[in-house]
């Protein structure tokens, strides 16, 4: 069965301090993937995609994502974290030719000031 | 990015009540929007599959004559939580697509509380 894994609950960094977010996905083809961020209360923004090519993706807010086949990762980085990317942070995957979105269980992100 | 407007962003009503969640698609076509719940601290759970003119698609669980959809145009989608219970308190999101896109734009969400 297709799915996303977000192995980490919950991280705290301190702020100014580098950040990675895990996520596995188990599909059998490689799906188009995503990285979205959830405010409290709020819909959701999406961070940044991969569909093909650059395996290195540049997101908003400074984030960005390295797609590696070989471990069916697509983690995401931020070099140095301000307290305002405090939320929580949904990695997701659309199979080809399908329409519905396959959500991680979310990693909520605490920084410490 | 294109927009999609949910409304309202938070409603509490009386247990036995209906409350209609509206999603419009602002900036472009939406062939297809989706429907999610989220409980506190978890993930989306996707509840049901709605394209334009068509009839829903409900995932397993999901009672559809309880949470009616309707897809009437090309940019606005409704979920009905019908004769509500407390226990349908929960933050409902919707998300569309455009025909051929493989983006999901997102509402900002709506929190709905029974009382």
């Amino acid at each position: 069965a297709q799915s996303v894994t977000q192995p980490d609950i919950h991280i705290t960094v301190s702020e100014g301090a580098s950040l990675e977010l895990r996520c596995n996905y188990s599909y059998g083809a490689t799906p188009y993937l995503f990285w979205y961020v959830q405010s409290p209360g709020q819909g959701l923004q999406l961070l940044l995609k991969y569909f093909s090519g650059d395996t290195l993706v540049q997101g908003i807010k400074g984030f960005e994502a390295e797609f590696k086949r070989s471990q069916s990762s697509f983690n995401l980085r931020k070099p140095s974290v301000h307290w305002s990317d405090a939320a929580e942070y949904f990695c997701a995957a659309l199979g080809a030719g399908s329409y519905q979105l396959t959500f991680g269980k979310g990693t909520k992100l605490s920084v410490i000031p | 990015g294109a927009v999609v407007s949910q409304h309202p962003s938070w409603v509490i009503c009386k247990s036995g009540t209906s409350v209609k969640i509206e999603c419009r698609s602002l900036d472009f076509q939406a062939t297809t929007m989706f429907w999610y719940r989220q409980f506190p601290k978890q993930s989306l759970m996707l509840m049901a599959t709605s394209n334009e003119g068509s009839k829903a698609t409900y995932e397993q669980g999901v009672e559809k004559d309880k949470f009616l959809i309707n897809h009437a145009s090309l940019t606005l989608s409704t979920l009905t939580v019908t004769s509500a219970h407390p226990e349908d308190s929960s933050f409902y999101i919707c998300s569309a697509s455009a025909p051929g896109g493989t983006e999901a734009f997102f509402g900002q969400g709506t929190r709905l509380t029974v009382v």
